[in-house]
């Protein structure tokens, strides 16, 4: 199996702050890489997916990019809504694994 | 809009069953590929169970097969997951995924549906 390795596993930051996060996948996944959006209690909402696509109606302030191995996706302006739980997820096979998240909290 | 409804989840002991359906609308259900994530409580996401858009191919993950069967009704919109042979293990909120394309990439996802095994 493809192991998905998510860094930071938390991070704090403040409204405004520019936020970046990393996945790593154990092999070449080339772009089937995907973002999540998780908040307490609620269903994991798609960000991006194809490595860099933005989902329709997710604001522009998410961006993601890599290829291969190493991924990022990148918050451009914090706000109050996005402290929330991010997780990666590779689908280039059978099965598709998520990185273990990162939790984004406030500074 | 798309709307992907869990239901049939509760409390169930060691060895026991249970059925979950996920009611699927605003889409064109009969295309698209689904699958069952679960996600243990105050852990990350575990991919369970795919099909494919007509029913007659499956995958599962190697900690459910064998227990787990995933099945869909068209003539419904419904997705289901019959899970037998429950283990403590096994407890986890399990989310309904609608595939973007092909069969892992998911775009939509159901609200939830709690199953709990204990004795």
């Amino acid at each position: 199996d493809i192991q998905m390795t998510q860094s930071p596993s938390s991070l704090s930051a403040s409204v405004g702050d520019r936020v970046t996060i990393t996945c790593r996948a154990s092999q070449d996944i080339s772009n089937y890489l995907a973002w999540f959006q998780q908040k307490p209690g609620k269903a994991p909402k798609s960000l991006i997916y194809a490595a860099s696509s933005l989902q329709s109606g997710v604001p522009s302030k998410f961006s993601g990019s890599g290829s291969g191995t190493d991924f990022t996706l990148t918050i451009s302006s914090l706000q109050p809504e996005d402290f929330a739980t991010y997780y990666c997820q590779h689908y280039k096979s059978y099965p598709p694994t998520f990185g273990q998240g990162t939790k984004v909290e406030i500074k | 809009e798309v709307q992907l409804l869990e239901s049939g989840g509760g409390l169930v002991q060691p060895g026991g069953s249970l059925r979950l359906s996920c009611a699927a609308s605003g889409f064109a259900f009969s295309t698209y590929a689904m699958s069952w994530v679960r996600q243990a409580p105050g852990k990350g996401l575990e991919w369970v169970s795919a099909i494919s858009s007509g029913g007659a191919n499956t995958y599962y993950a190697d900690s459910v097969k064998g227990r787990f069967t995933i099945s869909r009704d068209t003539s419904k919109n419904t997705l289901y997951l019959q899970m037998n042979s429950l283990r403590a293990d096994d407890t986890a909120v399990y989310y309904c995924a609608k595939t973007r394309e092909g069969w892992f990439s998911f775009d939509y996802w159901g609200q939830g549906t709690l199953v709990t095994v204990s004795s």
